[in-house]
């Protein structure tokens, strides 16, 4: 079945540096989403992309759906204490169907 | 609007007993998923409901999982007899439209002692 491989599993910055998570896979997908979880939350939707190649940002935040649509990266930019948190891509299969990668924890030092 | 909602947040539970999770989802969304992430692993799908029917059950790691959305409104999710490795967070997620992502709740930590 689909797998996505994500990474790194964890990082550890100082306040103010740019952050950037990738996920790759063996399999295809239509559509690759991006979440964060805070600690006692469910994972919140923070970027979707829709086509292979395609740039998005919001905010301080970018992401690339792959152009093989087998990976995409999210980069956070000046980061700051808030941002801490696990960062989840998915990928999108079959009928709204997601497989999600194992999930990136960030730690923000102040 | 209220969002999706989980209860209990937490369950602790010894091996062998039953346990029933909740969803209520966000109300209009017809389509109602649940997930299970295990520490440290990936999110992983367990089922999907279209209004009260079952659409796709492929996750569903064995029949001491029973899911139910009786009327297409509130989920419930019953493990029994639970087993060790049935700890986790038990993500419902639900949503309007397959190309929008989902609205996750903020989960069940269960665990199974």
């Amino acid at each position: 079945g689909q797998q996505l491989n994500q990474s790194p599993q964890s990082m550890f910055i100082q306040e103010g540096e740019d952050v950037s998570m990738n996920c790759t896979s063996s399999s295809i997908f239509n559509t690759w989403l991006w979440y964060k979880q805070d600690p006692g939350e469910g994972p919140v939707l923070l970027i979707a992309l829709y086509k292979a190649g395609e740039l998005t940002s919001n905010g301080r935040l970018t992401a690339q759906f792959g152009i093989t649509r087998k990976d995409s990266f999210l980069n956070i930019s000046a980061s700051i204490p808030s941002d801490v948190g696990i960062y989840f891509c998915a990928g999108q299969y079959g009928f709204n169907k997601f497989c999600f990668g194992s999930g990136t924890k960030l730690n923000v030092k102040p | 609007e209220a969002g999706v909602t989980q209860f209990p947040s937490h369950s602790v539970i010894e091996k062998g007993q039953t346990v029933t999770l909740r969803c209520d989802p966000i109300s209009g969304h017809d389509n109602l998923y649940w997930y299970r992430r295990v520490m440290g692993k990936e999110i992983k799908f367990l089922l999907h409901f279209v209004k009260e029917s079952k659409q796709d059950e492929s996750g569903m790691p064995n029949n001491r999982f029973l899911a139910e959305r009786t009327g297409g409104t509130y989920s419930t999710l019953k493990v029994q007899p639970a087993e060790l490795e049935d700890s986790g967070v038990y993500f419902c997620a639900s949503s309007l439209d397959s190309n929008y992502g989902y609205t996750f709740g903020s989960g069940t930590r269960l665990t199974v002692v």
